[in-house]
This record gives structure tokens, sequence and C-alpha cells, in this order.
């Protein structure tokens, strides 16, 4: 069965400060990599996700993310956050085909920026 | 265009009620994906369903949940019997293809039971 870590739980940091967000998998095979927000109040949004190809990923207001095979790890990077970006961030993973196409989700990672 | 609807956003039941949760996809879109959220947890994988079909329930409890996609109408989640155990936040997302295209998400029922 899959399973998604992401290290931490909660992360304090002030504005323009770069962020680095850990998420790991396990699953040996082919994986589909998201990474979803959900800003206070609002629903879930895609950030990014990961197919197949440039394992850098470029998603949506500067975040881009690295999908690293042999670490089984696909982080969630932006180099200068705004108070805007303060939200619960979700790094999910599905093994595509085989009806086996529900996403298996971290437990997520609560970002506050201080002004 | 608009986005996953689910209905209603908040439910209160007692234990032993029933719960029924409808979810109406995003246009032109098939798959339907439940998911559970507990209280500092992440989202759970239910069930998966095409139009009048069950296709993963692999997360589904075995007993008092049911989930259908009928031909017409939106997908329904329902809960018999329910139990304190059972509040949590229920989302529901869609996409227009399995597995190769993003899963739009609904705003999600906050189910309490009393």
């Amino acid at each position: 069965a899959q399973s998604v870590s992401q290290h931490n739980h909660h992360v304090i940091l002030s504005e323009a400060a770069s962020l680095e967000l850990g998420c790991n998998y396990s699953y040996g095979g082919t994986v589909n990599l998201f990474w979803y927000v959900q800003y206070p109040g609002q629903h879930l949004q895609l950030l990014l996700k990961y197919f197949s190809g440039d394992p850098l990923v470029k998603g949506i207001k500067g975040f881009e993310a690295e999908f690293i095979k042999s670490k089984f790890s696909f982080n969630l990077r932006k180099p200068s956050v705004q108070w805007s970006d303060t939200a619960e961030y979700f790094c999910a993973v599905n093994s595509p085909g085989g009806g086996a196409d529900g996403l298996t989700f971290g437990k997520g990672t609560h970002l506050i920026i201080q002004p | 265009n608009a986005g996953v609807m689910q209905n209603p956003r908040h439910l209160v039941r007692r234990r032993g009620q029933e719960a029924r949760l409808r979810c109406s996809p995003m246009k032109g879109h098939s798959h339907v994906y439940w998911y559970r959220q507990l209280p500092e947890e992440g989202l759970k994988f239910m069930v998966y369903l095409q139009k009048e079909n069950i296709i993963d329930e692999s997360g589904m409890p075995k007993e008092r949940f049911s989930a259908e996609f009928p031909k017409e109408g939106p997908s329904i989640l329902r809960i018999q019997q329910v139990v304190r155990g059972d509040s949590a936040a229920y989302f529901c997302a869609s996409s227009p293809t399995a597995g190769v295209d993003e899963q739009y998400f609904g705003p999600g029922t906050r189910l309490t039971v009393t």
C-alpha cells in the first residue's frame, strides 16, 4: 500500500523567507505526484503536479517541486513566501491504472507566514 | 463552469441516524472520488465511482457506508446508523478521465454526530 509522509506538521516563517516542505512516498512503481493547498475557509486547490518528464515542476503562485526518484521525494519549494501563502499544504500520490486512482495524501503541513 | 458542488456544507446527526452527502461533479466529469478527513489527519481515500459503477471501494468501511453515482443526478455517500467516530469532513472530487488528470475538489461536507 502507498503511504505519504510530510515531515513538518507546522511551519512558521517570516515574509520573504524561502520555503521547502518535505514529502516522501513509499511506492516503487509508476506514480503521479501532486501538491494541493487549502487556504483558510476554502477547498483544496491544485498547486502543481508531476506525471512524467522534467522532474522540476513549476506550479501556480511561484511554487515549484522537484521529483527525485532515488529518494522517493517530491519536495515543495518557494524562494520568497508572502503572507497570503498561509495555508495547509498536502502532498498526494496515486499510481495510475488498474482502477487504483484514488489519491493517497500526507497529513498536511500547516504553514503560517508572519508579516 | 461551476466547480464541484457538495451539499449540505454542514450536517448534524444524532447517533443512530442516517447521513446522506451529495456531490455534483464538474460538468463533463464522469469520475467521482470520496475522501474523509478526520481531525489532525490528511484526507483518506474512500471510494472511486464512475457513472453507475463502483470502481474502487478499498477505503470504505465494511459496514454502514455505501456510495452510488447514478446515471442521472449527484453521487451520494450514505452513512447508516452514524456514530461519533463518523464526525469528519467529507470531500468529493471529480475528474474528466481516470489516473492521468488532476482531481478537482468540492468544498466538503462537515458531519457532526452528537
